[in-house]
This record gives C-alpha cells, structure tokens and sequence, in this order.
C-alpha cells in the first residue's frame, strides 16, 4: 500500500525557514516523480515544485523560485521541500504528492497534508 | 500560466441524479487533464487522467471526456459519498495548474 507521510508542520515569522519531509513507502521511490502542492482556503490549489525521479531534474512556481528547494534522498524514500524567506501568502496546507512514472503525469497518492503558518 | 476554469462553482443535486461538472483551459492542453475529488478534511484522491480514464479503483459511474480546451466530468448517479468538492488539473505545460473547484452539494 503506497503511503506518503509529510512533517515539519510549524509556526514560523516572515522570512524564516521551514523544512516540510515526507516519507514515501509502499511502491519503488526512485521510480516517480514526486511533486509539493499547497492549498489555502482563498486560492484552492497551487501546485509548488516537482523532482524527477532520479532527482536530476526539478520545476518550480513562480512564487516559490529562488526561495524553496525541493530534494529527495531516494536511500531514505524521503523527499524534502526546504522553505526560505517565508512570507504570509505561503501559509498553507501543504501535500507531498507521487506522480504517476515521470514529471510528465498527474498525482495518483497525497500524502495527508501538514499546515505551515507563516505569522508574526 | 494555463488557467483552468471550472463551472458551475456550487452544483445542487439529488441522490441518484447525473452531475455534469466542465473545465476548460485556456490554451490546449491535449488529453493531458486529471480529474480530483477532496472531502473535507482529507486530500485530493485521483479519480480521472487522461482526459478518460479512471484511476485504479474508481467506480464506473464516474467517466470523463473531451480535448483541447473542454472537458467534463460526468456522475452518472450520485451516491451519499459522491457530494465533495471536484478539481480539474493540467499536465501538458510547466507550471502545473488547477481549477477552482466545483462544488456538489446535496439538494
């Protein structure tokens, strides 16, 4: 049974940092892409980062360039999303998401989600 | 960015009734669309991708088609777990986007 698991949930000021993990198991983590998307009750879904498989190739939002870093460590089945200045529109609850093979598919498991609260 | 906008916003139906949800992008994006459900409290579940095809698990009464810009998802008949808040996705172009959601609430 394919299960993912996010942490890091957490309280953070403007312009701090937060590392989210998620810990994948059940299926052969090397394999899949795996993908970020967050959700807040104004903007619905945003999807925020992706990383190959192999880990070699990744994608981000505009929102989020040059500020988070998505990684994986695929000895640990671990994925990472490392979150710097951190401003109050990136409060959100945010999902580890498994792509179906490549980059190229849709999400077919979600992790359960972890709320980041970005506030003085 | 692809936006994806979906119609209605809120969808009032009776158990046992069809729901026919729409999504239409503003540029192509082939057959490269998903379809997701989400209950409150939980995550999105993967119900359709490619435009047509249910994921593993999904019952038959839900089906989905179109290409291009327009897509629907359709609920042949709905069941007391069917009312929850639906999204359509795109996978044709970097950065991946979402609609805005539909809502089916129980009339």
């Amino acid at each position: 049974e394919v299960q993912l698991l996010e942490s890091g949930e957490g309280l953070v000021p403007p312009g701090g940092s937060l590392r989210l993990p998620c810990a994948a198991s059940g299926y052969t983590f090397s394999t899949h892409a795996m993908s970020w998307v967050r959700q807040t009750p104004g903007k619905g879904l945003e999807w925020v980062s992706c990383i190959s498989g192999s880990g070699g190739s990744t994608y981000y939002a505009d929102s989020v360039k040059g500020r988070f870093t998505i990684s994986r460590d695929n000895s640990k089945n671990t994925l990472y999303l490392q979150m710097n200045s951190l401003r109050a529109e990136d409060t959100a609850v945010y999902y580890c998401a498994k792509h179906v093979g490549n980059p190229s598919g849709p999400f077919d498991y979600w992790g359960q989600g972890t709320l980041v609260t970005v506030s003085s | 960015e692809m936006v994806m906008t979906q119609s209605p916003a809120t969808l009032s139906v009776s158990p046992g009734e069809r729901a026919t949800l729409s999504c239409r992008a503003s540029q192509t994006v082939s057959s490269n669309l998903a379809w997701y459900q989400q209950k409150p409290g939980q995550a999105p579940r993967l119900l359709i991708y490619g435009a047509s095809t249910r994921a593993t698990g999904i019952p038959a009464r839900f089906s989905g088609s179109g290409s291009g810009t327009e897509f629907t998802l359709t609920i042949s008949s709905l069941q007391s777990e069917d009312f929850a808040v639906y999204y359509c996705q795109q996978y044709n172009n970097w950065p991946r986007t979402f609609g805005q959601g539909t809502k089916v609430e129980i009339k």
